[in-house]
C-alpha cells in the first residue's frame, strides 16, 4: 500500500515552545491530509484537515492558533503546536487518502514537561 | 453523536477460534468501510474495506460482511493468532472523502 512516513516519532519539549511535526506522503500525491490527536485508550480524534494550496479546516474546538497547519507542497504537511503546555501531550497521527483508502503516519509521541 | 459505532470496548479470544468485531453506523451516505488495526504508539494500518455494493470482502484470514440495510459491518479473523492481538478500529466514508473512526474495539487473542 502506499506510504505515510512522520516526523519525529517522539519528541520532549519544554513547556511553552513550538514543535513541528512533519507528515510526507512518499510515493503518491495528497491534495488533502489529516491530522489526529489520540489521547490514551481513547479514539482517534480528528483534529483539522489540511489541504494543499488554501487554509486548513479545523473541527470545532481545536485552536487553530495552537496547532499551526501547513500544506505547502503535495506530499508535505506540518502541523506546528505553538506554545505547547503539558496538556498539549499526546499522540498526534497524520493521515493521507490513495485511492479511497487513508494510509496513516507512524504518529509523534509528544510530551510536554 | 456517534456516527460509527463499536460497542465492544474490548473482545478476547481463544487462539486458533473466530474473532469478530462489530461496527455500526448511522449515516446513510456512507458507502465505503474499511478496517484498520492499531498497535500501541504506532500509527493505524490498513486491513481490508468494503465498498456498499458488495457484501463480503475476503483477504486471508479477515473477511468483512456488510449489511446495509441494518447498517452493520462487521470483521471476521480466522484462525487468531496472539499476533492479532491489538485495537481494531472500524471507519467509513461518503466515498473518498473524510473517514470517521469508531472508538475501537481491543482484542486480546489468547495462546
Amino acid at each position: 500500500g502506499a506510504v505515510v512516513s512522520q516526523h519525529p516519532s517522539r519528541v520532549i519539549c519544554k513547556s511553552g515552545t513550538s514543535v513541528k511535526i512533519e507528515c510526507r506522503s512518499l510515493d503518491f500525491q495528497a491534495t488533502t491530509m489529516f491530522w489526529y490527536r489520540q489521547f490514551p485508550k481513547q479514539s482517534l480524534m480528528l483534529m483539522a484537515t489540511s489541504n494543499e494550496g488554501s487554509k486548513a479546516t479545523y473541527e470545532q474546538g481545536v485552536e487553530k492558533d495552537k496547532f499551526l497547519i501547513n500544506h505547502a507542497s503535495l506530499t508535505l504537511s506540518t502541523l506546528t503546536v505553538t506554545s505547547a503546555h503539558p496538556e498539549d501531550s499526546s499522540f498526534y497521527i497524520c493521515s493521507a487518502i490513495d485511492r479511497l483508502v487513508a494510509f496513516f503516519g507512524q504518529g509523534t509521541r509528544l510530551t510536554v514537561v | 453523536d456517534q456516527q460509527v459505532k463499536q460497542n465492544s470496548p474490548s473482545l478476547s479470544v481463544q487462539e486458533g477460534r473466530i474473532s469478530i468485531l462489530n461496527c455500526d453506523y448511522t449515516n446513510s451516505m456512507f458507502d465505503y468501510f474499511l478496517w484498520y488495526k492499531k498497535y500501541p504508539a504506532e500509527g493505524p494500518t490498513f486491513l481490508i474495506s468494503i465498498s456498499s455494493i458488495k457484501d463480503k470482502n475476503e483477504d486471508g484470514r479477515f473477511t468483512v460482511f456488510l449489511n446495509k440495510s441494518a447498517k452493520h459491518l462487521s470483521l471476521h479473523i480466522v484462525p487468531s493468532q496472539p499476533g492479532d492481538s491489538a485495537v481494531y478500529f472500524c471507519a467509513a466514508s461518503p466515498r473518498g472523502q473524510n473517514f470517521v473512526f469508531g472508538p475501537g474495539t481491543r482484542l486480546s487473542v489468547l495462546p
